[in-house]
């Protein structure tokens, strides 16, 4: 199993330019999950998704928009960068709410300037 | 609102030797989960140790345990015979949404 994999793994970007975050996992998890990393911070949690076609805000989604057409995949969406959005970024997922055990990508890490 | 305070930014230890780490949250969840996450500097994150609230023991894995403390909640981390790959930023995070503190940057010494 590759587990969670994400990419690009780095990425510049001009303000005001759009791009999407690719993650992907391949343990048939329900449960996938987006963070920012911000320099020398913990995470936070920009959005989450419960199951195909289901997903929720996190805690700082503005600026961004997230997609779950399939199991496996759980793209994340930045319009119109801005250089507050530079950051490093994590997907993750899990089996299922019970566990909580999450899985990390590698992660991305995203300059717009 | 779910909010995690890790109140020391940097410790370090000689090998060998016994660590604790401290988290405080507050959570308005009846049942939730803890955990402590460790980011070493390939950036991955690695999940440690995991305690679910309504279990009073206390959880422990190899070297690491915590000491969890409902009514006060706390949940600290205890590494013992510390080694020289434990040198990473360790998170401690509580519930489903994983809502993470600001981490400690642990540093083992040789």
């Amino acid at each position: 199993n590759a587990g969670v994999t994400q990419t690009p793994k780095f990425r510049i970007l001009k303000i005001g330019q759009s791009m999407t975050l690719q993650c992907a996992q391949d343990m048939n998890h329900n449960y996938m999950y987006w963070y920012r990393q911000d320099p020398g911070m913990g995470l936070k949690l920009i959005y989450y998704s419960v199951g195909a076609g289901i997903t929720d805000k996190g805690e700082v989604p503005n600026g961004y928009n997230v997609s779950r057409s399939t199991t496996e995949d759980f793209p994340l969406r930045l319009e119109l960068a801005a250089p507050s959005q530079t950051s490093v970024y994590f997907c993750a997922s899990s089996s299922d709410r019970h566990t909580y055990e999450q899985y990390f990508g590698p992660g991305t890490r995203l300059t717009v300037t | 609102a779910q909010t995690v305070t890790q109140s020391q930014p940097e410790m370090s230890v000689q090998e060998a030797e016994t660590v604790t780490l401290s988290c405080t949250y507050d959570t308005s969840e009846n049942n939730y989960y803890l955990f402590w996450y460790k980011q070493p500097p390939s950036r991955q994150m690695i999940l440690v140790i995991r305690q679910e609230a309504y279990k009073q023991q206390n959880a422990t894995e190899n070297r690491f345990s915590v000491n969890f403390q409902k009514a006060a909640k706390s949940f600290s981390l205890k590494i013992s015979d510390s080694q020289l790959g434990d040198t990473a930023m360790y998170f401690c995070g509580v519930s489903e949404k994983l809502v993470f503190g600001k981490g400690t940057k642990l540093t083992v010494n040789p």
